[in-house]
């Protein structure tokens, strides 16, 4: 079945890099699309970026600038780094698969890793 | 940017009753507009697709309405599990933006 689960540090110091990986099963990345959404604590969810089928990238261009999103379809995982790391980055990060029923509607969520930015 | 203004942001209701929850886009959003389900756990579950298709497993006591900048979320008859956040998310143009949520209480 398909799952989708995001791995990676609780705590990264401020100003640092980020770096999530997000492992998918049940459905290949040559075939879906796979993007990222953040939620700070108590608040509403944010588009991130998205790992596209074909392996090209798009990005929210508020975060532009600091993330970077990869992946290895050999491992079946999605990467994301973002860099230079501040409180208001701490938040839990998911990633989803976009479904193929319509764009942009993420039908498969991952469970979700939250990540502290603090010294 | 396209900002989806979604109301109330909290409802507190009861067992069996109906509930509707609104999400306004700035712009129009041809029917581009989703529902998800957020438990306190954290878990995202999607619930209807392009305005008003059901996800496969969805309960039919979830229905969707809309067009245009305007959008609504209907539950007929509240069940316990019914009780979360819930989401509007557009897809009409990038980047994908969702509304502030709503937290549906027990009253």
């Amino acid at each position: 079945q398909v799952q989708l689960m995001e791995s990676g540090p609780g705590l990264v110091q401020p100003s640092e890099t980020l770096s999530l990986t997000c492992t998918v099963s049940g459905f290949s990345l040559t075939s879906y699309n796979v993007h990222w959404v953040r939620q700070p604590p108590g608040k509403g969810l944010e588009w991130m970026g998205v790992m596209w089928s074909g392996g090209s990238t798009d990005y929210n261009s508020a975060l532009k600038s600091r993330l970077s999103i990869s992946r290895d379809t050999s491992k079946n995982q999605v990467f994301l780094k973002m860099n230079s790391l501040q409180s208001e980055d701490t938040t839990t990060y998911y990633c989803a698969r976009e479904s193929p029923l319509g764009p942009g509607y993420f039908d498969y969520w991952g469970q979700g890793v939250m990540v502290t930015v603090s010294s | 940017d396209i900002q989806m203004t979604q109301t109330p942001s909290s409802m507190p209701a009861s067992l069996g009753e109906r509930v509707t929850i609104s999400c306004r886009a700035s712009q129009g959003i041809s029917n581009y507009l989703n529902w998800y389900q957020q438990k306190p756990d954290g878990t995202i579950k999607p619930l209807i697709y392009y305005t008003s298709n059901l996800q496969s497993g969805v309960p039919s006591r979830f229905s969707g309405s809309g067009s245009g900048t305007d959008y609504s979320l209907t539950i007929s008859s509240l069940e316990p599990e019914d009780f979360a956040m819930y989401y509007c998310q557009q897809y009409d143009s990038s980047p994908p933006t969702f509304g502030a949520g709503t937290k549906l209480e027990l009253k």
